[in-house]
């Protein structure tokens, strides 16, 4: 069974400033991926950033990158820039590659990320 | 991408009643998913629905409590039955066009049993 462990439940950043969520996971699959999910007030999940295992570089998208540590099972986010629009619950997700039974997530925890003026 | 309608998107019902919520995809996709959001947590799947086949649940589900349908490779539905305050909780549906991508959500049903 995977497990994954968001240790922070609570953050806050000034606006422009940068934020660093972190992730933790358990698992024995060797190919897996790996999600940065946001949820706003509006509950709409939205995928913020995606991390294949397989790959050593690490991902990026626009003002969000992670550091994904494959052999620590680290996958943290950092935010740059922060703005407004940034809060929201965050959540790391995990999905094993060798399952059959299609992207079934395990999320974890969340961290409640608030951005101030 | 994929579009997903979800219904109702929110509801207050009696204990002891049930509710279905349904889910249209504006794609055919092979697997839906169900998860649970309980007040201030995490998400949980309940169960992955197949189009022609039974419902596979995940451990502490069973389908008495949520039957899920899946007539067809664009619509599902999960009944919450027989509710308790204990169920009050965000319901959402999820579905991937393929392994590893994106996975796409419905906005959620609220559901508050009293």
């Amino acid at each position: 069974a995977q497990t994954v462990t968001q240790s922070q439940p609570e953050m806050s950043v000034q606006e422009a400033e940068t934020v660093t969520l972190s992730c933790t996971y358990d698992t024995s699959e060797n190919n897996y991926y790996l999600f940065w999910y946001k949820q706003p007030p509006s509950r709409q999940m939205i995928l913020v950033i995606r991390q294949e295992a397989y790959k050593q570089q690490n991902a990026t998208e626009n003002r969000f990158s992670v550091n994904f540590q494959k052999a620590a099972k680290s996958f943290s986010l950092k935010i740059s820039d922060s703005q407004l629009g940034d809060t929201a619950m965050y959540f790391c997700a995990f999905t094993p590659l060798g399952e059959t039974s299609g992207s079934r997530l395990t999320f974890g925890e969340g961290t409640q990320l608030t951005v101030n003026p | 991408s994929a579009v997903i309608s979800q219904k109702p998107s929110r509801d207050i019902c009696q204990r002891g009643t049930s509710l279905t919520i349904q889910c249209q995809v504006d794609s055919q996709v092979t697997m839906m998913f169900w998860y649970r959001q309980q007040p201030g947590q995490s998400l949980t799947l309940i169960a992955t629905a197949n189009q022609g086949s039974e419902a596979t649940y995940e451990s502490g589900f069973v389908i008495d409590k949520f039957p899920i349908s899946r007539p067809n490779l664009t619509f599902s539905t999960l009944t919450v039955s027989n509710m308790s305050p204990e169920d009050s909780s965000i319901y959402l549906c999820s579905v991937e066009l393929r392994r590893g991508a994106e996975a796409f959500f419905g906005q959620g049903t609220r559901l508050t049993v009293v």
